[in-house]
């Protein structure tokens, strides 16, 4: 069973970072791209990152570049997402997911950006 | 980016009826290797989206035949037979052709 289970959320300040984590379990993590999708409270999906699946070229929408890098250990099957110079319109429920267009989503965590 | 326009906002059904969501892109969603990267998504109160329908018209793993997708190009629909109570909640469209990837609004399922 393909399971997918962030870690990481929680409230910062402006202009702090936050790092999300995502174990994934139930299938070769190395053979597929994975991606961080979010939804602002009472809003819709908003696709935000995606990785290869080894790695070696990421893609981020154009409000996240530069302050957002995703990243993967393969080893650890694990999906990370470093989010550095946030801001309160990065306030928002993460998910990870699977694939850039998600086949399996995790149950996502909230992250709270105010002073 | 492909701006993604579902159709309606807000969908009154009864249970046992019929729905259909309407999802138009900005632009053909024909990818130039040929397949056209259309994905339906439901969000349940309370839960993470989950896929049922990807690449226009193939239910995803578990996902029951009521539910079906159609269409081409720039425009598509997913329909859904004989609701049950489980199929209440938010649908999502995706579209993978163009970079970024880009969702629907949201069409609200609820009952009359």
């Amino acid at each position: 069973e393909v399971q997918l289970v962030e870690s990481g959320g929680g409230l910062v300040q402006p202009g702090r970072s936050l790092k999300l984590s995502c174990a994934a379990s139930g299938f070769t993590f190395s053979d597929y791209a994975m991606a961080w999708v979010r939804q602002a409270p009472k809003k819709g999906l908003e696709w935000v990152a995606t990785i290869i699946y080894d790695g070696s070229s990421t893609y981020y929408r154009d409000s996240v570049k530069g302050r957002f890098t995703i990243s993967r250990d393969n080893a650890k099957s694990t999906l990370y997402l470093q989010m550095d110079s946030l801001r309160s319109e990065d306030t928002a429920t993460y998910y990870c997911a699977r694939r850039g267009a998600p086949d399996y989503w995790g149950q996502g965590v909230m992250v709270t950006v105010s002073s | 980016d492909v701006v993604m326009t579902q159709t309606p906002v807000s969908l009154p059904v009864s249970l046992g009826g019929q729905a259909s969501i309407s999802c138009r892109s900005s632009q053909s969603l024909v990818h130039s290797n040929g397949n056209t990267y259309l994905h339906w998504y439901l969000q349940k109160p309370g839960q993470s989206p989950q896929l049922l329908i990807y690449r226009v018209s193939n239910r995803f793993s578990g996902v029951p035949d009521r539910f079906s997708g159609s269409g081409s190009g720039t425009d598509f629909t997913l329909k859904i037979s004989r609701v049950e109570p489980e199929d209440l909640g938010d649908y999502y469209c995706l579209q993978s052709t163009h970079f970024p990837n880009t969702f629907g609004a949201g069409t609200k399922l609820e009952l009359k």
